[in-house]
């Protein structure tokens, strides 16, 4: 079954540490990407990577870093930096970034990580 | 003031009803509409693309533009207690560019029995 799976489903995390969200497809899409979903907030966009080894800040990467070293994965780690990390994390791919229909393809999204920071 | 503004309910209705579900967007460049449906605890799920101005319908889904207004509405047709989810607006500019998708905040629909 191709899709996007996220690891873990929910998270716990003290102040100060590093946590690090999994993200992983099989669908071979070239273009994967981070939101941060909040109750009363629209979807917003951390980073996207539209091709491997290069990835792109959305608009609000402070306090994120990810990396793009294959295809398949596109990990997000959450740093201390980060001022209020609690929050619905999804992850998401398509052919391409740019583009619609068939050429580039819907959005898939996987089911999300919760992260808590106690 | 939001770029997209969607009242995020709770709107609850007995099933069989016919719901609308709105959206109001501020800019005139927005051109790419789309309507994602989103289980609790799950991602959102693409329901309807429509470019541009007009109807697009898909079973018993319909949405509707109105970019004169800039107002964009979903309507369910014979509402089922398995269309009870959330309902994202999102919307583009750009070519259909993904990373330049602007969403709604989401409506919660309750389809009672």
């Amino acid at each position: 079954d191709g899709g996007i799976t996220q690891s873990p489903k929910y998270l716990f995390r003290k102040e100060g540490q590093n946590v690090t969200l999994s993200c992983e497809q099989n669908l071979n899409h070239d273009a994967m990407y981070w939101y941060r979903q909040d109750p009363g907030q629209g979807l917003r966009l951390i980073y996207y990577s539209q091709i491997v080894n290069d990835f792109q800040k959305g608009d609000i990467a402070e306090g994120y870093s990810v990396s793009r070293e294959k295809k398949e994965s596109f990990p997000l780690t959450v740093t201390s930096a980060q001022k209020n990390p609690t929050a619905f994390y999804l992850c998401a791919s398509r052919w391409a970034d740019r583009g619609m229909g068939a050429g580039a393809g819907e959005l898939f999204f996987g089911e999300g990580s919760r992260l808590t920071v106690l | 003031q939001k770029e997209v503004e969607q009242d995020p309910g709770p709107l609850s209705v007995p099933e069989g009803a016919i719901v609308s579900l709105n959206c109001t967007y501020s800019n005139s460049a927005f051109q790419y509409f789309m309507w994602y449906r989103q289980y609790s605890r799950k991602g959102p799920e693409l329901l309807m693309y429509t470019y541009s101005s007009g109807n697009k319908e898909d079973g018993r889904f319909t949405a509707q533009v109105d970019k004169s207004s800039k107002y964009i509405s979903l309507f369910i047709r014979d509402s089922q207690p398995s269309d009870s989810a959330t309902y994202l607006c999102a919307m583009s500019a750009v070519a259909g560019t993904a990373s330049k998708l602007t969403f709604g905040t989401g409506t919660r629909l309750q389809v009672t029995l």
